[in-house]
Formats: C-alpha cells, sequence, structure tokens
C-alpha cells in the first residue's frame, strides 16, 4: 500500500514568495494531520482534519499559514508570504479514526526560505 | 492536560549496549501509549505500542510496558545497534482526534 505522499519533498524559495506544500493521505484514513519540525521548537501540531473538517488550527503561527482539505484524498499547507523564519521541516500525517489512532507520516517537505 | 516528558538526548552508547528511553506521562482518562521512530531525512514511522495498563509492546528487539502505577512507558533494548541511531518519540493518545509527543529523545551507537 502506498504510504502518505508529501510533495515536493525540497523547496528553496524568497522571502515574501507564496509556498504550497501537498499532501495526499492513506486511502480510507479520515483523519490528517500538518506538523512542523525544527531544532529550536521541535514537533508542533499545526492543524489537523477529520472527514475533510478542519478541528483544530490554535497550532498555525500567524495569519500567513492557510490549510485545505478538499476532499479525502488531498490536503495543502500554503505559507502567504513566507519569511525566513518559516524554515523546517513540514510533515503530514494521517490516521483511520477508530484504531487506536496510530498516525503514519509522510517523508516531509523540507523548506527553506533565503 | 495531557502531557508526555521523555529523557533529554543525546544518549550515546556502544554497540550491543543496553537500551533505556524514559517516559513518563499525565493524563486523564486510559490512554493508549505509543513510542515513534524517526531516522536521519525520514519521518516518523510507529515502533511500539500498547493500549492497556500492564501490555507489552514489542518490535525489532525494542520493548515498552503499560505502567499505570507509575505513569511510565519506558523503551528499552538489549542490545543497540549502530543502524538504531534515531531520534525516539514517546507520545500518547487519549481518544478524540490529537496525540500527544514527546520532545524526542536523539539515540547515538557508536561501532
Amino acid at each position: 500500500d502506498a504510504g502518505v505522499i508529501q510533495s515536493p519533498r525540497h523547496e528553496v524559495t524568497e522571502m515574501g514568495q507564496e509556498v504550497t506544500l501537498r499532501c495526499k493521505p492513506i486511502s480510507g484514513h479520515n483523519s490528517l494531520f500538518w506538523y512542523r519540525q525544527t531544532m529550536m521548537r521541535g514537533l508542533e501540531l499545526l492543524i489537523y482534519f477529520n472527514n475533510n473538517v478542519p478541528i483544530d488550527d490554535s497550532g498555525m503561527p500567524e495569519d500567513r499559514f492557510s490549510a485545505k482539505m478538499p476532499n479525502a484524498s488531498f490536503s495543502t499547507l500554503k505559507i502567504q508570504p513566507s519569511e525566513p523564519r518559516d524554515s523546517a521541516v513540514y510533515f503530514c500525517a494521517s490516521s483511520r479514526q477508530g484504531t487506536g489512532e496510530t498516525q503514519y507520516f509522510g517523508p516531509g517537505t523540507r523548506l527553506l526560505v533565503l | 492536560g495531557d502531557s508526555v516528558t521523555q529523557m533529554e538526548g543525546p544518549v550515546t552508547l556502544s554497540e550491543e549496549a543496553f537500551l533505556t528511553i524514559n517516559c513518563t506521562y499525565t493524563a486523564t482518562g486510559y490512554p493508549s501509549l505509543f513510542w515513534y521512530v524517526q531516522y536521519p531525512g525520514e519521518g516518523l514511522q510507529l515502533l511500539l505500542k500498547a493500549t492497556k495498563a500492564d501490555d507489552k509492546g514489542s518490535n525489532k528487539g525494542f520493548e515498552a510496558t503499560y505502567r499505570k502505577e507509575t505513569t511510565s512507558f519506558h523503551l528499552e533494548k538489549g542490545s543497540v545497534q549502530v543502524s538504531d541511531s534515531a531520534v525516539y518519540f514517546c507520545a500518547l493518545y487519549t481518544g478524540g482526534f490529537k496525540t500527544i509527543f514527546g520532545a524526542g529523545t536523539r539515540l547515538f551507537v557508536k561501532a
């Protein structure tokens, strides 16, 4: 079975540019999570969806960040405008509700904002 | 609120040494407990889990026992290998949608 798919794997952009990260969860999973990982702050939960509906976005750092899940097989995390402090690895994870909530992580997108 | 505390790293061991990474938790209700592992350049992946008190999770030679009386879920391995070098995350899930992750413990194993 295919795991969680994220694209791009690496992104280098300049400050002020828009960045869009993409995620395809595992088929049949109905919960989706976006995380950010940095050396300084560790693993942070940004937002999570259940059945395509955002449940808690309290981890989104500021209004420059937005996330959507238009259908069960696709989600995006957008940063506009990007800043150097947004440089991090962004992970998407999915799970199937009611199965003890094991989360399955994608390989991550490594973002560098210059 | 619910929380997970794990020992700070890095932990540096020689190959074939015994490994313990401590994890304690605070939770209302009866959580499921997890250890995830993150290899360099990869996402987190489930290593083992336990869903009720006194359960032992095990995988790839790693073990952890769910101790309700001490609210702990310590990770152990009898003989580590260089390939075990990674970051290990303790986590808990108490229902709802969210999993609480610890800060992670980096393990270095020297040949």
